[in-house]
């Protein structure tokens, strides 16, 4: 059973506009949520992080928004760029096996010129 | 430049051959972790090692086998064992701080026919 949901396949917007990424989450003792960015035969890159004392964390374009209520959380990509297309994975540390991470099975970004 | 460097970037094998994926970082990181990443799947953990002569299985260890005979150096073997041997695989390594990201390799793509 899957417990880091990332619903939306693949995703596209028009450059200049914002990209929202989705990612739920199962299990409610998961506290700290990363989001790496991924281009085709590359390692994933690290992008930005929250943990669950915060709602919100910001760096440059990219917002995490985190709603523990809901066990949802979201990236923003705002503005988009083309540089932004990749595939993007949202991870859950999970403390029960030693802090190892649980990805999501990713989403596509692709931005328009 | 520090980094994590996966040799070779492709690699062909016969079914039924044991093959060997080199993963070496640079970066003085304690832990090391192997993942593999197939189509439409998100990443999941094969094996990782959070010091060195110490490893651990993951959540798909079946077919492969580690050693971490030294802190820079974490070879992964697919054995004739693992089923489905054909995928992406991605090195990974952290420090052994709580929530720190992992820095991931740029991957072997292996084909097994």
């Amino acid at each position: 059973d899957q417990q880091v949901k990332q619903n939306s396949p693949s995703l596209s917007v028009q450059e200049g506009r914002i990209s929202i990424l989705n990612c739920d989450y199962t299990n409610s003792m998961f506290d700290y949520f990363l989001w790496y960015k991924k281009y085709p035969a590359e390692g994933p890159t690290f992008l930005i992080s929250i943990s669950s004392i915060k709602d919100k964390n910001e760096d440059g374009r990219f917002t995490v928004f985190l709603n523990k209520s809901a066990k949802h959380l979201s990236l923003h990509i705002v503005p988009s760029q083309p540089g932004d297309s990749a595939v993007y994975f949202c991870a859950a540390v999970d403390w029960r096996s030693q802090g190892n991470l649980i990805f999501g099975k990713g989403t596509k970004l692709s931005v328009k010129p | 430049d520090g980094g994590i460097t996966q040799s070779p970037k492709y690699l062909f094998r016969k079914e039924g051959q044991n093959v060997t994926l080199s993963c070496e970082q640079n970066l003085n990181h304690d832990a090391m972790y192997w993942y593999r990443q197939d189509p439409g799947q998100g990443l999941r953990l094969i094996y990782y090692s959070q010091i060195v002569n110490d490893f651990q299985k993951g959540d798909i260890a079946e077919g492969y086998s580690v050693s971490r005979e030294k802190k820079e150096s974490f070879p992964l073997t697919v054995t004739s064992a693992q089923k489905n041997p054909t995928a992406f695989y991605l090195c990974a390594s952290s420090i052994r701080e709580i929530n720190s990201p992992l820095h991931f390799g740029n991957g072997t793509r292996l084909t097994v026919t």
